[in-house]
């Protein structure tokens, strides 16, 4: 059965201090893997597809990576403006275009 | 840019009711998708439709139904509302075009309380 398991489950960090959030995967087949911010009372917001291990993709303060067991969202020098609720989720080929997510983790960043 | 439209933000329903959630993306997805998101549960899929009139169950299809009549729209249907459907629910898009972008693309979603 594919799975998504992300860790930690909050996670409060100063200003300027870096991080890093996980995503552990179980998937037949992974077709992709996508890493989402959710602000509350909105819907998630797509921030990256990864497809193979190895790929990493960058977008201002987030990097996230990808190995053939997880995935890990690095937040360097984080503002409070990033502070949101952070969505990992897979597709997998044998899944009929079924997306799977994971519970998140709420990251807190304070001035 | 994709955008998916939900028809309310909030909702208040009574138990018992028959309601109606509606969903409208304008990319020409072919995947359309309903969720529901409650505190320390994450989003768990409903229904999902790959196609028009094709419907799958996802992992928590009881006491929903769902209705696809038209490429860019997408029903969720409570058939008779309980008060353990209060949540909020979310829907979203994805294209299934072999070499597209297979990322999920969501609405601002519609948070139900049943009363």
């Amino acid at each position: 059965e594919d799975q998504v398991t992300q860790s930690p489950e909050a996670l409060r960090l100063q200003e300027g201090e870096s991080s890093s959030l996980n995503c552990s995967y179980t998937v037949s087949g992974l077709r992709g893997l996508f890493w989402y911010r959710q602000d509350p009372g909105k819907g998630p917001e797509f921030l990256f597809t990864l497809y193979s291990a190895g790929e990493e993709k960058e977008k201002e303060r987030l990097k996230a990576t990808l190995t053939k067991k997880e995935s890990f969202l690095h937040i360097t020098a984080p503002k409070p403006e990033d502070s949101a609720t952070y969505l990992c989720a897979v597709q997998a080929y044998s899944s009929a275009s079924k997306i799977i997510f994971g519970s998140g983790t709420r990251l807190s960043i304070r001035p | 840019d994709v955008k998916v439209t939900q028809s309310s933000r909030y909702l208040v329903k009574r138990t018992g009711e028959k309601v109606f959630l509606e969903c409208v993306q304008d990319m020409d997805h072919e995947n359309m998708f309903w969720y529901r998101q409650d505190p320390g549960l994450g989003l768990r899929l409903i229904y999902f439709s790959y196609d028009v009139k094709m419907k799958e169950k996802g992992d928590i299809p009881e006491g929903y139904s769902v209705s696809r009549e038209k490429k860019e729209r997408f029903s969720l249907i409570l058939e008779s509302a309980s008060t353990n459907q209060t949540s909020m629910y979310l829907c979203a898009s994805s294209s299934e075009v072999t070499g597209g972008q297979p990322e999920a693309f969501f609405g601002q979603g519609t948070r139900l309380t049943v009363v």
